[in-house]
C-alpha cells in the first residue's frame, strides 16, 4: 500500500506570512512529486512538480524534496487570501500511471 | 486550448441504476485517468487509459468501468449505483510520455450524488 501523509488542518497564517505545507511517503522508489491547489468544489491545479532533491522555486512557491527521509513540502511565500485553498500532495511511483494522493491541507490566510 | 472538459456537472441517480460520466481530453493529450474524490478525502485513482486500452486500475469494483475512444475521450461507466458512490468524479488527461514530468490536468469534475 502506497501511502502519502499530510497535515490535514486546517493551517492559518496571517497575510504576508510564510504558509508551510508537508507532506510525507511510504514508496521510497517514488520519482516525481506534484502540488495541487484546490479551491472549495473547484477541481485541482497544478502548482509545482519536483523531481530532485533540494528545493525548486517558482514565484512566490518553493517546494522542496528530500527522498533519503521520503519527505516532500510546499512554502508560500507572502501569502494571500487568495492562497486559501486545500493543497494535495501527489506521488507518482515512477509509472506514470497512478498518482497517490494526500487528503490534502486545508489553509486559511487571514487578512 | 481547450482544457479538460467534464459532463455533466452534477448529477444526482438512485440506487442501483448505472451512470455515464465522459471526458474530452485536453488537446494535444492522449490518456487519460480517472479519480474519485470524496468529500474531504483526496483523489484516489480508478483507472487510466491510453490507446483505447485500460493500462492500469486501482482498487475499485468491476462496477466501474470505462472506454477511450479514437479521439481520445473516454467516458466512465458505472453499474448497480451504492449511495457510496456519492462522489467527485475528476477526469485527468496529460500525454503519455510526459507525464511523470508535467503531472496531470483535470477536468471540472462531475458531482454525482447517489439517493
Amino acid at each position: 500500500q502506497k501511502e502519502v501523509e499530510q497535515n490535514s488542518g486546517p493551517l492559518s497564517v496571517p497575510e504576508g506570512a510564510i504558509a508551510s505545507l508537508n507532506c510525507t511517503y511510504s514508496d521510497r522508489g517514488s520519482q516525481s512529486f506534484f502540488w495541487y491547489r484546490q479551491y472549495s468544489g473547484k477541481s485541482p491545479e497544478l502548482i509545482m512538480s519536483i523531481y530532485s532533491n533540494g528545493d525548486k522555486e517558482d514565484g512566490r512557491f518553493t517546494a522542496q524534496l528530500n527522498k533519503a527521509s521520503q519527505y516532500v513540502s510546499l512554502l508560500i511565500r507572502d501569502s494571500q487570501p487568495s492562497d486559501s485553498a486545500t493543497y494535495l500532495c501527489a506521488v507518482d511511483p515512477n509509472t506514470g500511471n497512478q498518482f497517490y494522493f494526500g487528503t490534502g491541507t486545508s489553509l486559511t490566510v487571514i487578512p | 486550448d481547450a482544457g479538460v472538459t467534464q459532463s455533466p456537472t452534477h448529477l444526482i441517480k438512485t440506487r442501483g441504476q448505472q451512470v455515464t460520466l465522459r471526458c474530452s481530453p485536453k488537446s494535444g493529450h492522449d490518456t487519460v485517468s480517472w479519480y474519485q474524490q470524496a468529500l474531504g478525502q483526496g483523489p484516489q485513482f480508478i483507472f487510466q487509459y491510453y490507446e483505447e486500452e485500460e493500462r492500469q486500475r486501482g482498487n475499485f469494483p468491476d462496477r466501474f468501468s470505462g472506454h477511450q475512444f479514437p479521439n481520445y475521450s473516454s467516458e466512465l461507466n458505472v453499474n448497480a449505483l451504492l449511495l457510496g458512490d456519492s462522489a467527485l468524479y475528476l477526469c485527468a488527461s496529460s500525454l503519455e510520455v510526459q507525464v511523470s514530468n508535467y503531472g496531470y490536468t483535470f477536468g471540472s469534475g462531475t458531482r454525482l450524488t447517489v439517493v
